[in-house]
Parts: structure tokens; sequence; C-alpha cells
């Protein structure tokens, strides 16, 4: 079936380190994958994509790591930053269904 | 864009009565996802829409659940009657495509059954 299922649910860092959130899907399908941060009180926000026929992409200070041979998946957030603490989730598409499924979430705290 | 807007933003209500969540989407979009978020099951997908469609409900948990798009611009989320473990935040997305999109979300609705 499908599933989306992140390795570790909080992830505490140093202001500053760099940050690795890790996330697993098991549908072979799944062709679009994108990153959510999500604070207290409000809905999940966009952070960066990747299609499957890419293994790396870049954005601000992000870089999302697709490894389709594992069906693995992971966010690298560089010298991070107070702000950065929230709720972080993967979520596969199927770009046949349209269907997007998260995964459970990861917590990313950060120690000033 | 004021991006999608959910209404209510906070929903308290006893239990048996019945519950109406609304969405309205961002302007062009076609698909259109309802989503409830708990702690102990995270964000699940309830049901989909592509272009005022319901393409899969499958995540609707029962019967007491339906929702509706008349339009393109509005959708509804209804459940009726409700219970204490409906308690949830729910979310609206939308995209602009079938998939390999970007989903945009609301502040969500926080229900609270009693």
């Amino acid at each position: 079936g499908e599933s989306v299922g992140l390795h570790l649910p909080t992830l505490s860092v140093q202001e500053g380190d760099n940050s690795i959130i890790n996330c697993a899907y098991s549908n072979s399908a799944s062709d679009y994958f994108i990153w959510y941060k999500q604070e207290s009180g409000k809905g999940p926000q966009f952070i960066i994509d990747i299609r499957s026929n890419m293994d790396k992409r870049q954005g601000q200070r992000v870089t999302v790591l697709l490894n389709k041979t594992v069906k693995h998946l992971s966010l690298q957030i560089a010298a991070t930053q107070p702000g950065d603490s929230a709720v972080y989730f993967c979520a596969e598409n199927n770009g046949n269904t349209g269907k997007l499924i998260f995964g459970q979430g990861t917590t990313l705290q950060v120690k000033p | 864009d004021a991006g999608v807007i959910q209404s209510p933003r906070h929903e308290v209500t006893e239990m048996g009565q019945e519950v109406t969540l609304r969405c309205k989407p961002i302007s062009g979009h076609n698909s259109l996802f309802w989503y409830r978020q708990t702690m102990m099951r995270g964000l699940e997908l309830l049901i989909y829409f592509n272009n005022n469609v319901p393409i899969d409900d499958s995540g609707m948990p029962e019967d007491r659940f339906s929702a509706k798009m008349p339009n393109a611009s509005f959708s509804t989320l209804k459940i009726q009657p409700s219970e204490p473990r409906d308690s949830a935040v729910y979310f609206c997305a939308s995209s602009s495509g079938t998939g390999g999109t970007e989903a945009f979300f609301g502040q969500g609705t926080r229900l609270t059954v009693v």
C-alpha cells in the first residue's frame, strides 16, 4: 500500500548547525515529492519540491535529496536558525492519481 | 491572492450536532484536498476533488462525513452527527494541477466536539 514515514519524530540541533530530516516512502509510482514546514497554529507551508527524474535540488539554505533506489528522501537545512523550529513533513504525489500523501512529521527544535 | 480561505477558524460543538466546514480555494486552482490532522494520525487525506469532481474519497472515515464542491470556488466538509473523536484540525488545500504541483494550505479549522 501507500505510505510515507519519517524516521525520527524529534530532531534537536544547535543554532548554526546543519539539520538533516529523513523520510521513507513506499510507493514506487510516486513521481513528485514535497517538503512542507508547519508552524504552530498554521497550515503546512511549501519549502521545496523535487521530481522523480532528479536526485538533488537546492533552494535557499535548503537541499532535498532523492534516492529512488531505496525510496528515501531527505531535507537538509544549512545554518539552522531559531525560526526553522517547526514540524517538517514530506509528502509524495502520484502524478497519475493526484493523491498527495503526507508522512508523520518531524519536529525540529533549534537550541540557541 | 488571499490564499486558501477556511471558515470557521474554530468550532466547538456538542456531540450529535451537525458541523459544516467551508473552504475557498485559490482562484484558478482545479484540485482541492481536505485533510484531518491529529497527534495520533498526523495529516490524513480525507478526500480530493479535481475540476469539482470527487476523485478519491477513500480517506473519509465513515458515512458521517461528506464533502461537496458545487463550484470551483467553494467546498464544504460536513460531519453529521459529530462525535468527540472527530475533534481535530481540518485543513483544506488547493493546487493548480492533478499532480506534480505543490498544494497550498489554508489556516485550518480547529474542531472540538464535546
